[in-house]
């Protein structure tokens, strides 16, 4: 079967840096997307993979190791507002979209 | 600002109710998508439309009935649900639809339905 698998919630402090760890077993690989989604709003779409390697995009970065079939998601300099769920989602070999539950992140002062 | 609005943004409703969940695009796109979440669970598509034509509907139940009338648009008819059926309806939209492109959904801000 598919599977995406993902901590159900870390804790981290405003100011640090946080590493959000994805793993997948899918049925042909197309790119992993990563989402965000605040408590109550729409899911949004923070980055895309598809090669191997880190990819980096202001405060945050997404890395990817298909031969491991591991991605994360890495926040520098965390702030209040970075306290949401974040989804990882692959496509598979039939660009249909495997989720994982998402990870919630709770940011401290 | 998304693109994606849903109304209404909370429900509750009785288990012999009838109610319909709306969403509508902005963006020009040709797929609309109606997902269920649940706490701790990933998101369950449910139902895929592409050009107003149903390509996907993932065995749920036939107390939900989709609605496409066109491309900009859809709903999500409800009769007679259970209390399981409480959760989160997210919308989403995207350019062309699953199989044809890689590409972004668009997601809209969810109903949260609660069953009672």
């Amino acid at each position: 079967g598919q599977n995406i698998d993902q901590p159900t919630e870390m804790t981290a402090t405003e100011g640090a840096i946080v590493q959000i760890n994805c793993t997948y077993q899918t049925s042909g690989f197309n790119g992993l997307f990563w989402y965000q989604q605040h408590a109550g709003e729409a899911p949004t779409f923070l980055s895309y993979n598809v090669l191997d390697g880190l990819e980096e995009k202001g405060r945050f970065s997404s890395f990817l190791s298909r031969s491991k079939g591991y991605s994360y998601l890495l926040l520098k300099e965390l702030q209040m507002k970075d306290s949401a769920s974040y989804l990882c989602a692959v496509l598979d070999s039939n660009y249909q979209l495997i989720w994982g539950a998402g990870t919630k992140l709770i940011i401290k002062p | 600002e998304t693109g994606v609005t849903q109304t209404p943004r909370h429900l509750v409703m009785g288990m012999t109710n009838k109610k319909s969940l709306k969403c509508e695009q902005h963006l020009g796109h040709n797929a609309m998508y109606w997902y269920k979440q649940s706490a701790k669970k990933p998101l369950e598509l449910m139902f895929v439309y592409s050009l107003e034509e149903r390509v996907e509907n993932n065995s749920v139940p036939s107390r939900f009935s989709p609605e496409c009338p066109n491309s900009s648009h859809l709903f999500l008819h409800l009769h007679t649900l259970q209390p399981e059926d409480s959760a989160l309806y997210l919308c989403a939209s995207s350019p062309l639809g699953p199989g044809l492109a890689i590409e972004t959904q668009y997601f809209g801000p969810g109903t949260r339905l609660l069953v009672l």
